[in-house]
């Protein structure tokens, strides 16, 4: 089954504690990005990534990493998060062909809260 | 800026009262339009793609229409199992970033 994978899907941490979540996806897909979602602010980009070592800053990037160095693999990383990281995450993947964009595939989403 | 904005913000309709939801975009110039539907607490799940003015592409109830400054979502008939938020979202020639609206919260009464 063609899908998108993320874990944690739900995580409580401390401020200043290192995370990772973990986005695969098994569609053989060049696109991969992550975004968050906030109550009223709809989903916002924060970083995506076009293929292999290939990655790029979206709207909201501070206080994230990320890295792509397997073309199926997409982490997230929060070197130390805070409590406005507070959010619902998610994944998402597409096939690139050129210039043309397409529709992407979105993971289940995790939820995290920072105390 | 690559701006999106979507209205209204939530809409309430009785079981087979058609509406539209609409979105305005702002682009240098625009690689792709997408329509996504998301369900509570579950990811957003694509619906449609238009890529130029005058495009339309249909799907059940739901008929999806481009200009060079809005995108309209039309919902014929609608049932109760049509409620969700529907989000836009705009891509532009100028990078494969993705910028996606607030989404319109459609509730529909049987």
């Amino acid at each position: 089954e063609a899908q998108v994978t993320q874990n944690p899907r739900y995580l409580i941490t401390v401020t200043g504690k290192k995370l990772t979540v973990t986005c695969s996806q098994n569609m053989n897909h060049e696109y991969m990005s992550w975004y968050r979602q906030d109550p009223g602010l709809g989903l916002r980009q924060i970083y995506y990534s076009m293929n292999v070592e290939v990655t790029d800053k979206g709207d909201v990037p501070e206080g994230y990493k990320v890295s792509r160095k397997e073309k199926r693999n997409f982490p997230l990383i929060l070197e130390s998060p805070s409590p406005n990281q507070t959010s619902l995450y998610f994944c998402a993947s597409s096939k690139l062909e050129r210039v043309t964009p397409y529709e992407q595939y979105f993971g289940p989403g995790t939820r995290l809260t920072v105390t | 800026e690559d701006q999106v904005t979507q209205s209204p913000e939530a809409l309430r309709l009785q079981e087979g009262e058609s509406s539209s939801l609409n979105c305005s975009y702002t682009v240098s110039g625009l690689r792709g339009l997408f329509w996504y539907r998301q369900d509570p607490g579950k990811g957003p799940e694509f619906l449609f793609t238009l890529y130029s003015a005058g495009e339309e592409k249909e799907k059940e109830r739901l008929k999806a229409t481009l200009t060079k400054k809005e995108s309209f979502l039309h919902i014929t008939a609608p049932k109760p199992e049509d409620s969700a938020t529907y989000l836009c979202a705009v891509q532009d020639t100028g990078g494969f970033k993705t910028i996606f609206g607030a989404g319109t919260r459609l509730f529909v009464k049987a």
